[in-house]
This record gives structure tokens, sequence and C-alpha cells, in this order.
């Protein structure tokens, strides 16, 4: 059973239009972090969110903490082929297990 | 910046070989992970290690043992490899196992043949 849903799974847009992923789940979690993943590479931090319906905005970026605390939202704002890559959600696994958990990631294209 | 540096790109080997995969970090953190990834199915723990000589199980650990003799280096060792086992497996460490972010390696993107 995966603790973190993410759609879509796959995402292919044209640059410079605006999309948004989601990351979903009916557990609450005291924190969510945002990685991207680019080809060949390993997950790098983009944020992290720790507050119910908190916002945060890295550039063309904007990351959402619901007021509930189940799920989390990362809009870009036109899109450019840089953006391209893997992006996962996680955050520490409900119950007090001492782990995180990851998402099973939205692999996004942004074609020139 | 935290490096974590994993020792093969890309490796290919036999089924029933012992493989090891070996992983080093720079920033003295306590903790290291090892996942695997596969498409569909995010990554996956397998094993993780909050101090030198302490490991813990993750959500995958069939098949698989580790090793963490020193602070900074972390391996992760196929006993009997598999095909099952053909995968991209990723290093981590952090500060902290679950309030601090973590450090991935580049990857090691295993064939077992």
């Amino acid at each position: 059973t995966q603790l973190l849903e993410q759609s879509p799974q796959f995402l292919s847009i044209q640059e410079g239009e605006n999309l948004t992923v989601y990351c979903n789940s009916s557990s609450v979690f005291s924190s969510l972090q945002w990685y991207r993943q680019e080809p060949g590479e390993g997950p790098v931090l983009l944020v992290t969110v720790v507050t119910g319906g908190e916002v945060k905005k890295l550039k063309r970026l904007t990351f959402q903490f619901g007021d509930a605390r189940k799920d989390s939202s990362l809009h870009i704002t036109a899109a450019q082929p840089g953006d391209t890559g893997l992006y996962l959600c996680a955050g520490p696994e409900p119950g007090g297990y001492q782990k995180v958990t990851f998402g099973t990631g939205t692999k996004l294209q942004v074609i020139p | 910046d935290v490096k974590v540096t994993q020792s093969s790109r890309y490796l290919v080997k036999r089924t029933g070989e012992k493989v090891f995969l070996e992983c080093v970090q720079d920033m003295d953190h306590e903790n290291m992970f090892w996942y695997r990834q596969d498409p569909g199915l995010g990554l996956r723990l397998i094993y993780f290690s909050y101090d030198v000589k302490m490991k813990e199980k993750g959500d995958i650990p069939e098949g698989y043992s580790v090793s963490r003799e020193k602070k900074e280096r972390f391996s992760l060792i196929l006993e009997s490899a598999s095909t099952n086992q053909t995968s991209m497996y990723l290093c981590a460490s952090s500060a902290d196992v679950i309030n601090q972010p973590q450090h991935f390696g580049d990857g090691t993107r295993l064939s077992i043949l």
C-alpha cells in the first residue's frame, strides 16, 4: 500500500505552459518534502513544507501543503526544458516510525 | 555541499554472484540509507543505518544485507544476485532520520544477467 500517491504519473507539455502535480494521502503528515530527480542523477531536495496551508515559492515553482496536512501540490509557471525530471514527494511515515516514505513520482517532460 | 558518492554508475553481474555496492558520504552524517528505484514503484527502502555497526531493515530487505564499519561508508550486499534485483540503487545520507533532507548519490544501475 502506497502512503503517498502522486498524480499524474507522466506529464508531457510544451515550454511556456503551466502545470500542477499532486501528492495525496489518507494519512496526516507532520511535514512533506519535494525532490526533483534529473536523468542520471539522484533526487535533490527542492523544499520542505511543515505547516498546514503553507505556501512556499521557489522562483517559478509554488508548493502548497494542504490545510489538513494530507496532501500537497507543486505548481510550475511557464515551464522550461530545465524543469524536466522526476518529481517526488516524501514525508516521515505516520505512526511514529523512524523512516521516510516516498511517493511514486511524477515524470515531467518539457518540450522546447 | 554534501557529497554522497556511489562507487559505480553501471554494473553488470551474473545470477548467483555476490555483489557489493559501496557508498561514501563526506558530511559526517549519522544516518545512511539504501533504496532501490523501479518504474512505477518509486523509491523503496532496503536498509538504513543510524550509527556505525547499527542497521535497521526497511521495506524490502529480503535478499540484501548491509555493512557499516565506518561512519562515512555504507555498503549494500546482494548475497546471491538474482534477475529480479536488476534495478537502480540509490544511497542517501542525512543528519536526522526523518526531520532533515536526504542527500542522494547519483545511483548505480545494476543489471543481473
